[in-house]
């Protein structure tokens, strides 16, 4: 498609479970970011990949998140361990160069 | 570093009012401003930005935003609202124009009445 993709758009999981958030990012894009938005704290940024490098690490909350990017397209987030608080819906971005990032629909995540 | 404060979280008016959303900054470095609508369960969506040139800029769905450099300032407006902007608005910064992250605003959320 011609937008960035997100999936799953929601997923439910119990407290302790690990979990895989998936981003296609719009073909071509170099840049892509993940941010995280929550009821309390508003749209957090979490992690950022130049191609497949991350040079920007600083939003991760924890080391139960971690995310990787291969190919220069596709990235996963990873959630070890969920945590009650680790409900939000997760955000991904991609830009290209000088341009605005662009954003997906977000993957909903709750935790019970 | 940078921070972004939306003044209003919950704006209120009425269809074919006039809105203004306010938006200020805090940037040691200069600073390259935008604005983001959010539908319920959707993504962002840019309105517009400002990266360099004239300080009034016009975005997508009428609305236009000015950037004022002393009052460190990007005022997101609209002359006439109708139902459909009834959303959240985002107003965000970043260093450069694309590949850093954007630092966001709490978010206004604007509510037309009919």
């Amino acid at each position: 498609g011609a937008g960035v993709s997100q999936s799953p758009s929601n997923k439910v999981t119990e407290k302790g479970k690990d979990v895989e958030l998936r981003c296609d990012p719009i073909s071509g894009h170099t840049a892509l970011y993940w941010y995280r938005q929550s009821l309390g704290q508003g749209l957090e940024f979490l992690i950022y990949f130049q191609g497949n490098s991350a040079p920007d690490k600083s939003g991760l909350p924890s080391d139960r998140f971690s995310a990787e990017r291969t190919g220069g397209s596709v990235s996963t987030l990873t959630i070890q361990r969920t945590q009650q608080e680790d409900s939000a819906v997760y955000l991904c971005a991609s830009s290209d160069r000088d341009q605005p990032q662009h954003f997906g629909d977000g993957t909903r995540l709750s935790i019970l | 570093a940078q921070s972004v404060t939306q003044l209003d979280s919950q704006v209120p008016v009425f269809e074919e009012a006039p809105v203004e959303l306010r938006c200020n900054y805090s940037s040691s470095v200069s600073v390259y401003l935008f604005w983001y609508v959010q539908y319920p369960n959707q993504g962002l969506q840019l309105l517009l930005k400002y990266l360099s040139g004239s300080t009034l800029v016009k975005g997508i769905n009428g609305f236009e935003a000015e950037f004022n450099k002393s009052q460190t300032s990007f005022h997101l407006r609209k002359p006439s609202v109708h139902i459909s902007d009834t959303a959240e608005y985002f107003c965000a910064v970043s260093s450069f124009s694309g590949n850093t992250p954007l630092v966001f605003g709490k978010g206004t959320r604007l509510s037309v009445i009919a």
